[in-house]
C-alpha cells in the first residue's frame, strides 16, 4: 500500500526566516503530490500541488520540490510569518480517482 | 460560497450511543470525502463518494460505521455503537474533478467525545 510519512514533528523556526519541511512517500506509483495547511481547531487547507511530471512548483512564498528518485517532497516556506504557525501535511495519490494520503504533519513554531 | 458545513461542531456522547455526523459539500462538487483524525493516527480517510455513489470504503474501522449519500448536498456518517476509541475529529471534504487536480475542501470538522 501506499504510505506518505514526515521526517520532523516538529520545527521551530525565527520569524522572517525560511522554512523547510520535509516528507517522503513510499509509492513510486504516485503522481501528485499536495500540501496541507492546518491550522488549531480548523480543517486542512490546501497551500500548493506539484505533479510528477514537475521538480520544482512555485507559488507565493511558499515552494514545493519534488525529487522522484528517492522519493522526497519539501515545503520552503519564505519569510515565514507568525500567521505560518500550524500543521503542515503531505498528501499522495495516484493518477486515477481522487484518492489522497496523507503523511502524519508537522508542526511548525513561529517564533517572534 | 459557505465551503464544506458539517454538524454538529462538538459532540459528546456516551459509548453505545448512536451517532449521527453531518456534512454539506460545496455545491457543484461531485467528490465527497469523510476523514478521521487522532493524534495517534493521523489523517485517515474512511469512505469517499463520487456523484453520490461510494466508490472505496476500504477504510472504513468496522461495521458499526456507515456512510450515506442520498443526494448531491447532504452526507451522513453515523457509527452505532458508538466506543470511546471512535473519540476523534472526524472531517468532511469535497472537490470538483474539473477543479484543480485532487485539491479538496475541507470542513471545519466534528469533535467527537465517546464516554
Amino acid at each position: 500500500g501506499e504510505s506518505v510519512g514526515l521526517h520532523l514533528p516538529t520545527l521551530s523556526v525565527q520569524e522572517g526566516d525560511n522554512s523547510i519541511i520535509n516528507c517522503a512517500y513510499s509509492n513510486s506509483a504516485s503522481d501528485y503530490f499536495i500540501w496541507y495547511k492546518q491550522e488549531s481547531g480548523k480543517g486542512p487547507q490546501f497551500i500548493i500541488d506539484i505533479r510528477s511530471n514537475m521538480d520544482k512548483r512555485q507559488g507565493q512564498r511558499v515552494t514545493v520540490l519534488l525529487n522522484k528518485t528517492v522519493k522526497h517532497l519539501s515545503l520552503q516556506i519564505a519569510a515565514t510569518q507568525p500567521g505560518d504557525s500550524a500543521v503542515y501535511f503531505c498528501a499522495a495519490s495516484k493518477a486515477a480517482g481522487n484518492k489522497l494520503t496523507f503523511g502524519g504533519g508537522t508542526r511548525v513554531l513561529v517564533k517572534p | 460560497d459557505a465551503g464544506v458545513i458539517q454538524s454538529p461542531r462538538h459532540e459528546v456522547t456516551e459509548m453505545g450511543q448512536e451517532v449521527t455526523l453531518r456534512c454539506k459539500p460545496i455545491s457543484g462538487h461531485d467528490y465527497l470525502f469523510w476523514y478521521r483524525q487522532t493524534m495517534m493516527r493521523g489523517l485517515e480517510l474512511l469512505i469517499y463518494f463520487n456523484n453520490n455513489v461510494p466508490i472505496d470504503d476500504s477504510g472504513m474501522p468496522e461495521d458499526r460505521f456507515s456512510a450515506k449519500m442520498p443526494n448531491a448536498s447532504f452526507s451522513t456518517l453515523k457509527i452505532q455503537p458508538s466506543e470511546p476509541r471512535d473519540s476523534a475529529v472526524y472531517f468532511c471534504a469535497s472537490s470538483l474533478t474539473s477543479g484543480r487536480l485532487n485539491e479538496q475542501f475541507f470542513g471545519p470538522g466534528t469533535r467527537l467525545t465517546v464516554l
